[in-house]
């Protein structure tokens, strides 16, 4: 059974550009949310994902936006990329239903802005 | 605002010997708590979870935490550490309803560096 996968690994930008990173959920889960880690931080909500919909949202800009698709799985969309947009941009699922599921994380995308 | 503060940025300690990373949160209503590993150029793994019951919660790899709600706390122990133990410890807390929503407040994570 595949846990959270996301791509791509590794990527590099130049300022101004815009990417999009990927998540597909680990099986059974429906909920999919985005973190920003930045260097020596910890992660860092951006915002969540259930029903094709965003749930809930951290503060961070509208330059971030995302989708779900019906298969469950993600995009996160950065627009017009700033130097401080470098970082590890992790994904985790988690099923709604019941109480006390474990979220799982990815292993990330690490982002350079240049 | 919520938050989340883990008091120490690094630990140095002995192979073998016992070890506690402390984290405090700003508020005991309706929290669950949870505690991560991230090796290097990895994602988070869990350690251990707090969602009710009893204060002392088991995890994997032999750490243990313990819920205190009068002092906010989630600390992270484990009685002999091995070098292998050497990564990233974050705290998270998640407020509200739900333990499901993915929405994780962490700290700003603790450096566990086990020396030989």
């Amino acid at each position: 059974d595949a846990g959270v996968t996301q791509s791509p690994t590794h990527l590099i930008k130049t300022r101004g550009q815009q990417v999009t990173l990927r998540c597909s959920p680990k099986s059974g889960h429906d909920t999919v949310s985005w973190y920003q880690q930045a260097l020596g931080q910890g992660p860092q909500f951006i915002f969540q994902y259930y029903e094709e919909e965003e749930r809930q949202r951290g503060n961070f800009p509208d330059r971030f936006s995302g989708h779900q698709f019906p298969n469950y799985s993600s995009e996160l969309n950065v627009n017009a990329l700033l130097l401080g947009d470098s970082a590890l941009y992790l994904c985790a699922s988690s099923f709604r239903g019941g109480r006390g599921n474990t979220i799982y994380f990815g292993e990330g995308s690490w982002l350079t802005v240049v | 605002a919520q938050s989340v503060t883990q008091l120490d940025s690094q630990v140095p300690v002995f192979e073998e010997a016992p070890v506690e990373l402390r984290c405090n949160y700003s508020s005991s209503v309706s929290v669950y708590l949870f505690w991560y590993v991230q090796y290097p150029n990895q994602g988070l793994q869990l350690l251990l979870k707090y969602l009710s019951g009893s204060t002392l919660v088991k995890g994997i790899n032999g750490f243990e935490a313990e819920f205190n709600k009068s002092q906010t706390s989630f600390h992270l122990r484990k009685p002999s550490v091995h070098i292998s133990d050497t990564a990233e410890y974050f705290c998270a807390v998640s407020w509200g309803g739900s333990s499901n929503t993915g929405k994780l407040i962490f700290g700003q994570g603790t450096t566990l560096q086990v020396k030989p």
